[in-house]
């Protein structure tokens, strides 16, 4: 089936340091999302990229889509404590108008 | 402007008790969506609402679990004969246009 992976599960990151969290599609993708979801809360939307090759820009969040549609990409430039949590991307294919969310990578902080 | 809702926050149940879980959207949002979120996993796509469209059962796990919505706003998600495996947090998330989704605080279900 349709399936949105993500890569990878697991970021731990030292305070200050830049990470990137990858979101893969096997098939070409309508547009793709971005949630996050802190400790114990619930996920809460970031952006939408639509276009191919698609550059968004939210403060110290880049968020990426990639020429072919198949792949996103989200990166995090001098990670604070307050960028803890999990992040998911979640895309809608052609044939479907379903959110299929990738595992999400969690992200903790080391101060 | 107040978000969706969810009732119970949480929820302890016998297995094989019947449990009821409720939505409520943001208002004007035609699309409603439950989703399963087992501890530490991503989200499991249950079932979605458009309007007064057929609902897309596709996702439903097995027919003890059902659905429905009244009057294109309240939701509400019903489980029955509860098995351990169930338990997990249930979130509801409404949209305006298929697209961005506003999910709730979700209601955390424990079978014991």
């Amino acid at each position: 089936g349709q399936q949105v992976m993500q890569i990878p599960q697991y970021q731990h990151v030292q305070e200050g340091e830049d990470f990137t969290t990858y979101c893969n599609s096997s098939t070409t993708l309508s547009n793709i999302q971005w949630y996050k979801q802190r400790p114990g809360g619930h996920p809460v939307f970031l952006i939408q990229l639509v276009k191919s090759g698609e550059v968004k820009k939210q403060k110290r969040l880049t968020f990426q889509f990639g020429e072919a549609k198949k792949n996103s990409s989200l990166h995090i430039t001098a990670t604070q404590t307050t960028d803890v949590g999990t992040y998911f991307c979640a895309g809608t294919f052609f044939n479907d108008y379903k959110l299929s969310f990738g595992a999400g990578t969690t992200v903790t902080v080391r101060a | 402007g107040a978000g969706v809702s969810q009732s119970p926050s949480n929820k302890v149940t016998e297995k094989g008790k019947d449990v009821e879980l409720r939505c409520d959207p943001i208002s004007g949002h035609t699309a409603l969506y439950w989703y399963r979120q087992s501890l530490g996993q991503g989200l499991e796509f249950l079932i979605y609402f458009q309007g007064n469209s057929a609902p897309d059962k596709s996702g439903l796990p097995s027919d003890r679990f059902s659905a429905e919505r009244t009057g294109g706003s309240v939701s509400t998600l019903t489980i029955q004969r509860t098995q351990q495996e169930d338990s997990a947090v249930y979130l509801c998330a409404s949209s305006p246009n298929r697209y961005e989704q506003y999910f709730g605080p979700g209601t955390r279900l424990t079978v014991t």
